[in-house]
């Protein structure tokens, strides 16, 4: 069976540094992944998403980048955290055509202090 | 673009009450539609879904029935219990917009016993 792996769960960054989050799912190959943000009272924010390696669409210009280094790999970035990156952040994949359904990791809390 | 449009909360019930929450979309193509689950601190779960007009999604005593003249996709449960205490999400997939899925802003439930 599929999963998906996501870490850390909880992250406290000082403003200014750099962010590295990881995802990884197993069990199945060429998932289309992607990242959401989720600010309170603000619903799920797609980031970015990825049909395969080294094919990254961003959708909010921002602070932040991903890259698919692997087939199962996804990796949300920065070079300097906001206070305003602050959030739940959530990878998902998804296999197969559009209407099917994504399946989220347990996702990250990130806190820019 | 496409969009999903959800009650706002909270919503506060009883034990064993009804439960409904509307969800309405707009879409350029003809999309599918699904509801998630969110616990505290996790990521999302599959509640259920439905791909075509007039199909009914069920799981765990939620149903949700696609309304493609009135665009909307309404979950409902008959009598809910505290452990549904959580926030919902609806959300479509239309392959006209892209791969990702599309999120309401959620609405968050509270059941007290």
């Amino acid at each position: 069976s599929q999963t998906i792996h996501q870490w850390p769960a909880t992250l406290v960054q000082p403003v200014g540094s750099p962010l590295s989050l990881e995802c990884t799912v197993e069990g199945t190959s060429n998932p289309n992944l992607y990242w959401y943000r989720q600010a309170a009272g603000r619903g799920l924010q797609l980031l970015f998403y990825s049909v395969g390696i080294g094919q990254i669409s961003s959708e909010v210009p921002q602070n932040l980048s991903a890259s698919r280094p692997q087939d199962r790999q996804f990796i949300l970035s920065s070079k300097k955290l906001l206070l305003s990156d602050s959030g739940f952040y959530l990878c998902a994949w998804r296999q197969g055509p559009w209407n099917t359904e994504a399946f989220f990791g347990q996702g990250t809390r990130l806190t820019v202090v | 673009g496409d969009s999903v449009t959800q009650m706002e909360g909270p919503v506060t019930l009883s034990e064993e009450a009804f439960l409904t929450i509307n969800c309405t979309y707009t879409a350029t193509g003809y999309p599918s539609l699904f509801w998630y689950v969110q616990y505290p601190g996790e990521g999302l779960q599959l509640l259920l879904k439905a791909t075509k007009a007039d199909d009914k999604g069920s799981n765990k005593g939620f149903e949700a029935t696609y309304r493609k003249e009135t665009t909307s996709f309404h979950l409902e449960k008959g009598s809910v219990q505290v452990s549904d205490s959580a926030v919902y999400f609806c959300a479509l997939s239309d392959l006209q917009a892209g791969t990702a899925l599309i999120f309401g802003k959620g609405t968050t439930l509270s059941v007290s016993s």
